[in-house]
């Protein structure tokens, strides 16, 4: 029973390149959430997608990110033209439904030089 | 706007000793409200999830309460270990419509020393 699984674990990218996050929900899980944890704060959400649609984007910044979950295969967080303030752990977290307990994989940490 | 606040942001104890995290959340409208443990460099693992009909919710050593009048949730650690050492999170769902996205506090960090 594999739980979510997040990849790469580290990721490095220089400023102005892409970054791109994946992750794979627990099996038979619909539903994703992607929540972002800066340097001494707190995780907050960022974007909510069930298959091939996204319902809540409310905490994704508007210029550079981008979020998909296809039909086959995992769900993808990109961001574009990164800047040093992008350096952050990017969770992602599934559920069976919308109030069903969220499991979470163990994050990308991605570190802007 | 939803906020949740936890106290003490770090807390260190002997082993052995039990202990109480808090949580506050602004809203008292929540659907439930969920405590997660995170160790370095790793994500989240679900404690207890307290639906708001409840008052409370027991895992073994951990015992959640919810009181929602008056929007706040203690967690409490019984006969507390060095294996505990984490940082604790609280987070709560509002309910409504797509609303599931969880509302985390900034954590309390716990070291049990032996």
């Amino acid at each position: 029973n594999a739980g979510v699984m997040q990849n790469p674990r580290h990721l490095v990218r220089r400023r102005g390149q892409e970054a791109r996050l994946r992750c794979s929900p627990v099996k038979g899980h619909s539903h994703v959430y992607w929540y972002r944890q800066l340097p001494e704060e707190g995780l907050k959400f960022m974007v909510y997608l069930q298959k091939e649609n996204i319902i809540d984007e409310s905490g994704m910044p508007k210029e550079r990110f981008s979020a998909e979950f296809p039909k086959e295969g995992p769900s993808i967080l990109r961001i574009q033209q990164v800047v040093r303030g992008d350096s952050a752990a990017y969770f992602c977290a599934s559920s069976l439904d919308g109030y069903q307990p969220q499991h979470f994989g163990d994050g990308t940490r991605l570190s802007i030089l | 706007k939803q906020e949740v606040t936890q106290i003490p942001a770090a807390l260190s104890v002997p082993e052995g000793e039990n202990l109480v995290l808090n949580c506050s959340f602004t809203d008292s409208a929540i659907y439930n409200l969920q405590w997660f443990r995170q160790d370095p460099g790793k994500g989240l693992t679900s404690l207890l999830l307290i639906q708001s009909s409840q008052r409370e919710q027991t895992s073994g050593r951990l015992n959640a309460s919810l009181d929602k009048s008056s929007g706040r949730s203690t967690l409490y650690i019984a006969a507390s270990q060095p294996g505990d050492s984490a940082t604790y999170l609280c987070a709560v769902i509002l309910p409504g419509g797509s609303n599931y996205k969880l509302t985390f506090g900034k954590g309390t960090l716990l070291t049990v020393n032996p």
